[in-house]
């Protein structure tokens, strides 16, 4: 049971590239989210998913798009990298989204934006 | 809206010594509340939970928190630091439909030898 796991762990960009960041669990959970982690700022919500085939933005969706492939997957991806997502992404998943539902983090993946 | 405010973004203690972050937050309906434990290089593991059954809630590693209503805090305490301790600390408020959890700009715990 590896729980959330996240790919790449680290990746450069350069202004303007595009990429795409990888979340899976292996816990059954129907909920998953995508935060990034600033300095100072504590995690803010990028997009989630209640269930398959849902997603809602976030508190700052933009320059971001995801997608739930499945139960299992939820990807996050960059169409035009800028400077200022450079920053650690979390994905999170939970057995549903309630509020008294604890999140599951992954590792992170650290982004760096020249 | 809600959000969470923790007073100090750092804060030190000598080992054996009492570790008290503080936690208030605001929200328009009764919270649910959490703290999370982010060690370096870590994704983040839940400390503990306040979902209204109880205001003294225990977590994991001997560290418990106090949903006071009247002063609209959840602080984080342990009677003794240990050195395993130091790690950046979030509190978490999260609303009634579940779907936003909002992050406290988290506190980075130093414990001394």
């Amino acid at each position: 049971n590896a729980g959330v796991t996240q790919t790449p762990k680290f990746q450069v960009l350069k202004t303007g590239q595009s990429m795409t960041l990888q979340c899976a669990q292996d816990m059954n959970h129907n909920s998953m989210y995508w935060y990034r982690q600033d300095p100072g700022m504590g995690l803010r919500l990028i997009y989630y998913s209640a269930s398959e085939g849902t997603t809602d933005k976030g508190e700052v969706p933009n320059g971001y798009n995801v997608s739930r492939l499945n139960k299992r997957e939820f990807s996050l991806r960059l169409e035009s990298a800028a400077p200022s997502q450079t920053s650690v992404y979390f994905c999170a998943s939970s057995v549903n989204r309630g509020p008294q539902e604890t999140q599951y983090f992954g590792p992170g993946t650290r982004l760096l934006v020249l | 809206a809600q959000s969470v405010t923790q007073l100090g973004s750092h804060v030190s203690v000598s080992e054996g010594a009492l570790v008290l972050l503080r936690c208030n937050y605001s929200s328009s309906v009764p919270p649910y509340l959490f703290w999370y434990v982010q060690y370096p290089n870590q994704g983040l593991q839940l400390l503990l939970k306040y979902t209204s059954a109880a205001t003294l809630v225990k977590g994991i590693n001997g560290f418990e928190a106090e949903f006071k209503k009247s002063e609209t805090s959840f602080h984080l305490t342990k009677p003794s630091a240990h050195m395993s301790d130091a790690a950046e600390y979030f509190c978490a408020v999260r609303n009634n439909a579940g779907n936003m959890l909002t992050f406290g700009g988290g506190t980075r715990l130093m414990v001394k030898p």
